[in-house]
């Protein structure tokens, strides 16, 4: 049972192309997490959400709460943004995703 | 910039051994969390810890796991014996509160190899 899906599973865009990368969970949650995974494995969070909308640079995150979906996108992609990212959702326990794998092409 | 920090970056030990990974989480944070990743899969959450106690621990997180703040400065999580499927990507994280309400930042991790 996954408590966390995340689509698509592998992605491959072109530089400057506009990502969308799609999240739903099934649990109640106090908040949702955008971590990023580098190639090398190391992790970094993104964002951090309960409710609406965040904005950082080129990424922009959003949550329906009611829907229990979240969005992350990324705008004017470039080759360094390819890398895993990842949900993940907390209330008690952590809930991760299994990744979505972005390469972006030159 | 302050970051988390994980020793060793790569352990190999025989199955049936005892291994200690050690994190030095940020220095006023005082949360702590270990994660481990499988090869090819998904991040799976272990353990949360404060105020010398452990706030949630999830079913992997058995007696064969155990985690100390043994200073100031140093989180441990210690496997007593080592089995096969314990060879991951082990991460440490902390953060300033508690999450939900503050990001956690994340060590590089520890890759244990159980032979």
């Amino acid at each position: 049972k996954n408590e966390v899906e995340q689509s698509p599973q592998n992605l491959t865009a072109q530089e400057g192309e506009f990502i969308t990368i799609n999240c739903s969970y099934s649990v109640g949650i106090s908040a949702l997490h955008w971590l990023q995974q580098h190639p090398g494995g190391g992790i970094v969070s993104l964002f951090m959400l309960s409710s609406g909308k965040k904005k950082h640079g080129r990424l922009i995150a959003t949550i329906n709460i009611q829907e229990k979906h979240s969005s992350l996108h990324i705008t004017a992609s470039h080759p360094r943004d390819s890398a895993v990212y990842i949900c993940a959702v907390n209330r008690v326990q952590f809930y991760f995703g299994t990744g979505t794998s972005l390469t972006v092409i030159p | 910039e302050p970051e988390v920090t994980q020793t060793p970056s790569h352990q190999v030990t025989q199955m049936g051994q005892e291994v200690i990974l050690r994190c030095v989480p940020i220095s006023n944070h005082l949360y702590f969390y270990w994660y481990r990743q499988i090869l090819g899969q998904k991040v799976e959450f272990l353990v949360s810890f404060y105020n010398n106690e452990i706030s949630e621990k999830s079913e992997i997180f058995d007696d064969q796991f155990s985690v100390e703040r043994p200073d100031g400065s140093n989180f441990t999580l210690k496997i007593r014996s080592t089995k096969l499927e314990d060879s991951a990507m082990y991460f440490c994280a902390s953060s300033a509160v508690s999450i939900p309400y503050n990001e956690q930042f994340f060590g590089p991790g520890t890759r244990l190899t159980v032979l």
